[in-house]
């Protein structure tokens, strides 16, 4: 089945790690997206791609890095310069021509991170 | 700048009740794109509907309906004969020309609907 898969669900990290958390999609889809969800909170962007090597800050990218080497990957780590980094991390892509945000959104099942 | 307020942080029913979610949207756009996902206990958003500035219709899809005004700034989304599966967290969302790229979610409405 399609769909968008995110890794691991669960992570756990210490202060000052860097942790990278996987996502990939099966949808052919161009445009892929990283949100983070913080409790009783609406989801803030953090990096978005609208295609393979290109990609752009969301409103929160500080302390955050992402890669967009291929079109069916999105990797996102999270550095220890992220000051409060214990959050739900969801990915998202849009469909073939509304790539301008306009379509729907896919997400993946997302990854949480607790900081130990 | 656009914005999205869903000023319902709560909402608690009984099986069988017609409930309703509140969205409303800022945007200086005249051309923009309102959406409503669902985020039951998985995580996983799940996509409800989407609409563009320039279609006000009312749209029902079984026991979900949605009222867009655009009057009001308002995209309403109401639950007819609610059920425990509908339990979850509802988001809005707004996707204009000048933040493109980027949509607005809300802050979202917890559903609970008791049996």
């Amino acid at each position: 089945d399609g769909g968008i898969t995110q890794s691991p669900k669960y992570l756990f990290r210490k202060e000052g790690q860097n942790v990278t958390l996987s996502c990939e999609q099966n949808l052919n889809h161009d445009a892929m997206y990283w949100y983070r969800q913080d409790p009783g909170q609406g989801l803030r962007l953090i990096y978005y791609s609208q295609i393979v090597n290109d990609f752009q800050k969301g409103d929160i990218a500080e302390g955050y890095s992402v890669s967009r080497e291929k079109k069916e990957s999105f990797p996102l780590t999270v550095t220890s310069a992220q000051k409060n980094p214990t959050a739900f991390y969801l990915c998202a892509s849009s469909p073939p021509g509304t790539s301008g945000g306009t379509g729907e959104l896919f997400f993946g099942e997302g990854s949480r991170l607790t900081v130990l | 700048a656009q914005k999205v307020t869903q000023a319902q942080t709560e909402i608690s029913v009984v099986e069988k009740e017609d409930v309703t979610l509140d969205c409303v949207y800022e945007t200086r756009d005249t051309t923009y794109y309102l959406f409503w996902y669902k985020q039951p206990p998985s995580g996983e958003l799940v996509f409800l509907i989407r609409r563009n500035s320039f279609d006000e219709q009312n749209e029902i899809s079984g026991r979900y309906s949605w009222n867009f005004q655009k009057s009001t700034s308002s995209f309403n989304f109401t639950i007819t004969a609610s059920q425990v599966v509908d339990s979850a967290v509802y988001f809005c969302a707004l996707w204009g020309w000048t933040n493109a790229g980027k949509s607005t979610f809300g802050d979202g409405t917890t559903l609970t609907v008791k049996p």
